[in-house]
Formats: structure tokens, C-alpha cells, sequence
């Protein structure tokens, strides 16, 4: 079945440093998504990137999918206290099942 | 406009027994998936109902079940409770494949 890994599991960052997470899949994906979950609380939907080589800006968020369609990244420039929790991946394979990474939990030393 | 809603928040359950969780998803929205999460660990994906009917499952045994009702609301029902079983579940809703919105989530405790 299709299996998404996150990395790196943990990244911690000094305030005002740049950062990226990065999303594999083993199959090819129909679309991917990023989550971002405050500690506590519950996912989030940050974006959606449907197109081969797709790159998104959210602010100091740039969102990237691979042109093979099984790979992502997201890169937060200049990061802030605000940015801490935990950023999910999620493939969406063709018959609509959408499988999460473990994430990349966030922590920021002010 | 409410968001997704899921009830109870939190559930006290006993090895063996059943549980109901219920979900009412986002206005406008016709698709509700759930999701179990584990803690430390991503959401995985538990089935997805659209148009009353099961329409996807993950690899989850038929101890999971669900129904989604004509109003889209959904429950997860889950039977014969393992230890293994204690998650936070969420609900999550969409419009056919588009962004999903989670639910706050109802924490399970099976002791």
C-alpha cells in the first residue's frame, strides 16, 4: 500500500532561521496536502499542490511538489515563535485515500 | 457557520466493549472521512463515506464500522475494544476531494 515518510521527525530552531521539511511517497500521488497541528489541538489545512513541479507561497511558508508527483517540501523562512507544532504531508493516491506522514514536530528557542 | 463538530470529546471505555463516536461535518460539505490518531503519530486514514455509502477504508479490521446519514452526519462505531484502540479519532470533512476540515476529535481511553 502507499506509504508516506516524513523528515526529519523533530527540528529545532532558533528564531529567525529558515527550515524544511520534506514529504516522500512510495507511489505516485494524485495530490498532496500539508496540515500544520498545534500541540493540543487538531490538523489544519495549509494548502494543496496538485501539478508536477507546483510551487505555493503562504507567506514565509513555500510549498513545493516534486515533478515525479511523489515528493514535497515545505521550507518556513525567518521562523517565528508562532510556528511551533507539528507539519503533516498527506498523498492522495487515485482512489481517493489520503495518507499522512508522521510530521515534523516544531519547536523554536526564542 | 460551524465548523466540523464531533461528540463526545472525551470517552472512558472498558476492553470488550462498543463505542459510538458521532460527527457532524462543515456546512456545504457531502464527505466525511475518519481518522484514528495515535499519539506522536500522524492521523491514519479509518474509511470515508460519501452519499450515505462506505466509499474508501484503510487497514483497519471490521471492528470499525460507520454510517453516514442523509444529512451527512456520521458516526464510528467500534466494536469488542482492544487497549490498542485508545486514539484520538477525527472526523474530517470536505467537499468531494478538496481540503478537508478536522473536527476538534473525541479522545479515547480504553482501560
Amino acid at each position: 500500500g502507499q506509504q508516506v515518510m516524513q523528515i526529519p521527525q523533530y527540528q529545532h530552531v532558533q528564531e529567525g532561521e529558515d527550515f524544511t521539511t520534506y514529504c516522500n511517497s512510495s507511489t505516485t500521488l494524485s495530490n498532496i496536502q500539508w496540515y500544520k497541528q498545534r500541540p493540543g489541538g487538531h490538523p489544519v489545512f495549509l494548502i494543496q499542490l496538485v501539478k508536477s513541479g507546483e510551487v505555493k507561497k503562504q507567506k514565509r511558508l513555500t510549498f513545493q511538489f516534486g515533478e515525479a508527483k511523489k515528493n514535497s517540501s515545505l521550507h518556513i523562512t525567518a521562523t517565528q515563535t508562532t510556528d511551533v507544532g507539528t507539519y503533516f504531508c498527506a498523498g492522495r493516491s487515485n482512489d481517493y485515500k489520503l495518507s499522512f506522514g508522521a510530521g515534523t514536530t516544531v519547536t523554536v528557542r526564542a | 457557520d460551524a465548523g466540523v463538530t464531533q461528540s463526545p470529546t472525551h470517552l472512558i471505555k472498558t476492553r470488550g466493549q462498543q463505542v459510538t463516536l458521532r460527527c457532524s461535518p462543515k456546512s456545504g460539505h457531502d464527505t466525511v472521512s475518519w481518522y484514528q490518531q495515535a499519539l506522536g503519530q500522524g492521523p491514519q486514514f479509518i474509511f470515508q463515506y460519501y452519499e450515505e455509502e462506505e466509499r474508501q477504508r484503510g487497514n483497519f479490521p471490521d471492528r470499525f464500522s460507520g454510517h453516514q446519514f442523509p444529512n451527512y452526519s456520521s458516526e464510528l462505531n467500534v466494536n469488542a475494544l482492544l487497549l490498542g484502540d485508545s486514539a484520538l479519532y477525527l472526523c474530517a470533512s470536505s467537499w468531494m476531494s478538496y481540503e478537508q476540515y478536522f473536527g476538534p476529535g473525541t479522545r479515547l481511553t480504553v482501560t
